[in-house]
């Protein structure tokens, strides 16, 4: 159970452009969702969280206006990175709270900016 | 906010030794400190976790332990085996739904024969 699908799994898309990541909760209702970014041989680091309903909350120096977060419902939750440059080419992973101590986590975007 | 620190980065052991990981933690409120191993290009998997009503946790060959005084939480895999070659991260947070998950930096165990 509290199975969370991350799509897509791989993506390359031109500089200016604007890419999409879609996580969806399978079998449950994810009031809050956690999005992370991961760069080469690093860990993963907290970008947003965001509830059902009402705006995300960004962590410190990630940009909102760039990184547009979605959750219009208990089991959809998405990710535009804006205007993508090479420097935001990562491997991004969504992640939900399933109850009061355990997360699940998608199975991740590898976005290539070219 | 919370701040997770991870030693060592890397570590190599032989097969069938002992591998231990160490983190420490600065939020005094984090109550639930979660282990993953994650592989490349994959999502993190959980390996086991603990709660901060119990000072050791075991499963087989992993085991956790827990010293809230001193804020700190190790991993101890022991008698590895290659395919516990991976990257391994501690995590902590407060429990209740809509908390956040702080990792740590990460180590990579290499596991030789």
């Amino acid at each position: 159970g509290a199975v969370v699908s991350q799509h897509p799994s791989r993506v390359i898309c031109k500089s200016g452009t604007s890419v999409k990541i879609e996580c969806r909760s399978l079998d449950f209702q994810a009031t809050t969702m956690f999005w992370y970014r991961q760069f080469p041989k690093q860990s993963l680091m907290l970008m947003a969280t965001s509830n059902e309903g009402s705006k995300a909350t960004y962590e410190q120096g990630v940009e909102k206006d760039k990184f547009l977060i979605n959750h219009a419902s208990l089991t959809l939750s998405t990710l535009t990175v804006t205007s993508a440059h090479p420097e935001d080419s990562s491997f991004y992973i969504c992640s939900a709270s399933i109850d009061n101590y355990g997360y699940t986590f998608g199975s991740g975007t590898r976005l290539t900016v070219v | 906010g919370e701040n997770v620190e991870q030693h060592p980065s890397t570590l190599s052991v032989q097969e069938g030794d002992s591998a231990v990981i160490k983190c420490t933690y600065s939020d005094s409120a984090s109550n639930y400190f979660p282990w993953y191993k994650q592989e490349l290009g994959k999502r993190p998997q959980l390996i086991i976790d603990i709660r901060s009503n119990v000072g050791e946790k075991k499963d087989q060959r992993i085991a956790v332990t827990l010293n809230k005084t001193a804020k700190h939480f190790s991993l101890h895999i022991t008698e590895t085996q290659p395919e516990d070659s991976a990257v391994y991260f501690c995590a902590a947070s407060r429990a209740g739904g809509g908390n956040k998950l702080t990792f740590g930096t990460g180590t990579q165990l290499k596991v030789e024969l």
